[in-house]
């Protein structure tokens, strides 16, 4: 089982470009949850994906998007970048389960860096 | 509104001494989970233990230790006997217990501990 796998592995962008992170879970997972990691931080919360919608959405702007794909891979894509995008995008994937978080597994994550 | 506070940025040990991780969290729910997570310079996060709510036993897993005090909101991570391959950022995180299925976690700001030969 090859766990959660993220690419690519670093990227650097020019402010006000478009990126797009991929993400495929670990087998058997079917929810899929973004996070964004700045330097010295704790991960926070984008948003989450189940059954190719948006479940959940952290306090991030529109210029944060996402898809989820019929085999459960998932996209986030990041508009208009900013400086202040630079961070570890790192994605998690679990199996859906009601009352009980089940365990997350992150993925090691895409280094943005923003210039 | 739910926070976890990781107050110790950066701790320095020697191999083989313990070394404890304080980890504070405040939450209105009555029912939430609590975890511990493990960054090594790689970056995935590398999940260590779920503790409820209602359970407030301590638990032990070899050389690890975490101790839940409710009446306190902490949930501390102890290390017995450090190795320097316990060298990493350790993470605390908070989520709720969801009737939808689908959990988000909080995590503090982390500790980097540092265990030289």
């Amino acid at each position: 089982d090859a766990g959660v796998t993220q690419s690519p592995t670093h990227l650097i962008k020019t402010r006000g470009q478009q990126v797009t992170l991929r993400c495929s879970p670990k087998s058997g997972h079917d929810t899929v949850s973004w996070y964004q990691q700045a330097l010295g931080q704790g991960p926070q919360f984008i948003f989450q994906y189940y059954e190719e919608e948006e479940r959940q959405r952290g306090n991030f702007p529109d210029r944060f998007s996402g898809h989820q794909f019929p085999n459960y891979s998932s996209e986030l894509n990041v508009n208009a970048l900013l400086l202040g995008d630079s961070a570890l995008y790192l994605c998690a994937s679990n199996p859906r389960q009601v009352r009980v978080p089940t365990e997350a597994f992150f993925g090691q994550g895409t280094r943005l860096t923003v210039v | 509104a739910q926070k976890v506070t990781q107050a110790q940025t950066e701790i320095s040990v020697v191999e083989k001494e313990d070394v404890t991780l304080d980890c504070v969290y405040e939450t209105r729910d009555t029912t939430y989970y609590l975890f511990w997570y493990k960054q090594p310079p790689s970056g995935e996060l590398v999940f260590l233990i779920r503790r409820n709510s209602f359970d407030e036993q301590n638990e032990i897993s070899g050389r690890y230790s975490w101790n839940f005090q409710k009446s306190t909101s902490s949930f501390n991570f102890t290390i017995t006997a450090s190795q320097v391959v316990d060298s990493a950022v350790y993470f605390c995180a908070l989520s709720e217990a969801s009737n939808t299925g689908f959990q988000k976690l909080v995590f503090g700001t982390g500790t980097r501990l540092l265990v030289s030969p």
